[in-house]
């Protein structure tokens, strides 16, 4: 089945380094989200990646996407202490099935 | 703008009383509407989505059921709670069916079954 898996699992680094967060998955699909979630919260949509797209950036987020890996990594540049929440990705198949959330990298910025 | 609200915020609720948490969303028309649930520490389970008013589809069989009575509001609900139900529930809307657009998130419901 269709099923993003986040890498790593918890990260943990000092503010103003940069956050490496990777996802792979099983099988073809027809794009690829981010989403961060605060502790408690609900999730916030970060970036959509489709299927035919290598790289996307948003502010300080850079997403790459390698089909014929299958996997993504969302990069967070000069990282701040608000960047602290779980990331996750989701990935559905192109037939509008199978959207699947990966478990989610817990990303600890410390001040 | 578009606005999704999730009522209660936190429930605690004995095991085998019934359970009812809702879903709004304000701004838009013919939502996508989505109920999943996040175990603790972990990713999000879909449980049920509709596309439109009366049409309610579940991905996985378990103790819940959803209905959606009118076009914007999604309904989760359980005749007799289990242990297992416990968990923070969110409620996601989108413009297109899934995969093919972003989803907007709900604030959460936090629900403990004792």
């Amino acid at each position: 089945s269709q099923q993003g898996e986040e890498d790593p699992q918890a990260l943990s680094i000092q503010e103003g380094e940069n956050a490496t967060m990777n996802c792979s998955y099983k099988t073809s699909i027809n794009n690829l989200q981010w989403y961060r979630q605060n502790s408690g919260r609900g999730l916030v949509h970060l970036i959509l990646i489709r299927s035919n797209e290598r790289e996307k950036h948003s502010g300080r987020l850079r997403v790459t996407l390698d089909t014929s890996k299958k996997s993504s990594s969302l990069l967070i540049t000069a990282s701040r202490a608000a960047d602290t929440a779980s990331y996750f990705c989701a990935t559905g198949d192109n037939y509008g099935q199978n959207f699947v959330f990966g478990p989610g990298t817990r990303l600890s910025v410390l001040p | 703008s578009q606005t999704i609200h999730q009522w209660p915020a936190t429930l605690v609720q004995p095991v085998g009383s019934p359970l009812s948490l809702e879903c709004t969303v304000e701004g838009t028309s013919n939502p996508n509407l989505y109920w999943y649930r996040q175990a603790a520490g972990r990713g999000l389970q879909l449980l049920f989505y509709s596309v439109g008013i009366g049409q309610i589809s579940s991905e996985v069989p378990q103790n819940l059921s959803a209905s959606r009575p009118q076009d914007r509001q999604f309904i989760l609900s359980s005749k007799k709670l289990l242990l297992s139900d416990s968990g923070f529930y969110l409620c996601a809307w989108s413009k297109t069916p899934l995969p093919y657009n972003e989803q907007f998130f709900g604030p959460g419901t936090r629900l403990t079954v004792l």
